[in-house]
């Protein structure tokens, strides 16, 4: 099914580890961001990207870092976790900023730092 | 910076009508969207409006928009069970660039049988 697919589901890491998030998109969509999830706090843009190459920082960037090889795939890296990057994070990707067509969303990916 | 507001709950009687209520800050908005998280999923755009429109009707949702006020509303009319979910609202606004959607922090509406 066309779509957005992140992996995994669910993680539990160590403090100091590092891990990759990924995120694949199938709909050929230009625009893919990454957003983290907390009780309270709504949705916060970590990074995002418009394209193959070409990626930028959002609200929360800091001990995350993104890259863009390929239009398909948009993988989220936490380089040293730590237990405040305890939340659920969300891929979504659009054919354009304004999501005129909407946001397609991942089903997310529950992590947890000890 | 740019800010939208959403209150955190709602509980209302299955078969009423709920609203859900967003105001946002910044005058330049082009979209305005709202968006259904149900337990344990991604959020799913629900319906979404152009900044020139009022209103704009999609069978039991129905979204008003007063641009004055800069107050976005989703009444969703005989709300059922099902109905239960996080509603988040959403703007885009023209000077932002290349930065995506800018969301509330979502309103929780519990449906009671």
């Amino acid at each position: 099914n066309a779509g957005v697919t992140q992996t995994p589901k669910f993680q539990v890491l160590k403090t100091g580890q590092s891990m990759t998030l990924q995120c694949a998109q199938d709909m050929n969509h230009e625009y893919m961001s990454w957003y983290r999830q907390d009780p309270g706090m709504g949705l916060r843009l970590i990074h995002y990207s418009v394209g193959a190459g070409i990626t930028d920082q959002g609200e929360v960037p800091n001990g995350y870092n993104v890259s863009r090889s390929t239009t398909e795939d948009f993988p989220l890296r936490l380089l040293s976790a730590a237990p405040s990057q305890t939340s659920v994070y969300f891929c979504a990707s659009s054919y354009s900023r304004t999501g005129d067509y909407g946001y397609t969303f991942g089903s997310g990916t529950r992590l947890t730092v000890v | 910076g740019e800010d939208v507001e959403q209150s955190l709950f709602l509980s209302v009687r299955e078969g009423d009508s709920s609203v859900i209520n967003c105001t946002y800050t910044d005058s330049s908005s082009t979209y305005l969207y709202w968006y259904k998280q149900e337990p344990g999923a991604g959020l799913q755009l629900l319906t979404y409006i152009f900044s020139n429109m009022d209103m704009k009707q999609d069978q039991r949702l129905t979204v008003l928009l007063n641009k004055k006020d800069k107050h976005l509303s989703l009444r969703i009319a005989d709300t059922q069970t099902g109905d239960s979910a996080i509603y988040f609202c959403a703007e885009s606004y023209l000077n932002s660039g290349n930065t995506p959607l800018v969301f509330g922090k979502g309103t929780r509406l519990s449906v009671i049988a």
